[in-house]
């Protein structure tokens, strides 16, 4: 089935580094790929997405491309502040579209001042 | 903006208790979901919810587990005998269509078995 594989963290930056988080995936047909955000002590929200190849999903600075010849959809910000630190989630929508998504292991950002 | 709320947002229960957790989905919404996260660890999918039935689950949702949306607003997780392994952040969410569409999730409700 569908899958997800995020790079390891925690992720540790200085404030105006740029930041890059990996992420590629493995998939039959065309899935629908998405970055989530989880801020301390909060709920998921979505950051961005991207339904095809080749379009850019951007929000607050992130962008993140659907690369099909790489299977990737990398998350980079060109410069992260205190208020990003949170934990990132890569997810794709599963096999067959049945609306169900599949989460990677999630990669935790701590930007410092 | 339209929001998934959640309640409550914390429960502490003892083990073999029943537990139910009530979501409101956004209003337009015609997919539900429920999500869990134990500590530390990915978040999972449980169950998807459409048309008054489920229409997918995952392993994790064994006998133990049902979902109702017993009116035209709440949608609800019912574990009937929890265990100490069902602790974990259980997450509500809902989308328009299954089809590539934004799934939205509500803030959680971290139930502890103690």
């Amino acid at each position: 089935g569908n899958s997800v594989t995020q790079m390891e963290g925690p992720v540790t930056l200085s404030e105006e580094a740029f930041l890059t988080i990996n992420c590629t995936y493995t998939a039959t047909g065309y899935p629908s790929l998405f970055w989530y955000v989880q801020y301390p002590g909060e709920g998921l929200q979505l950051l961005l997405k991207a339904t095809k190849a080749d379009d850019k999903g951007s929000n607050k600075g992130f962008e993140a491309t659907y690369r099909k010849e790489t299977t990737s959809f990398h998350l980079e910000k060109g410069s992260v502040q205190v208020s990003d630190s949170a934990v990132y989630f890569c997810a794709l929508t599963s096999e067959g579209n049945t609306g169900k998504l599949i989460f990677g292991q999630g990669t935790t950002l701590q930007v410092k001042p | 903006e339209p929001e998934v709320t959640q309640t409550p947002s914390h429960q502490v229960t003892q083990m073999g208790q029943e537990v139910i957790l009530r979501c409101v989905p956004i209003s337009n919404h015609l997919y539900f979901y429920w999500y869990r996260q134990i500590l530390g660890q990915k978040v999972e999918f449980l169950v998807s919810f459409y048309n008054n039935e489920i229409s997918e689950k995952s392993e994790i949702f064994d006998d133990q587990f049902s979902v109702e949306r017993p009116d035209g607003s709440n949608f609800t997780l019912k574990i009937r005998s929890t265990k100490l392994e069902d602790s974990a952040m259980y997450f509500c969410a809902s989308s328009v269509s299954r089809f590539g569409n934004t799934i939205y999730f509500g803030e959680g409700s971290w139930l502890t078995v103690v």
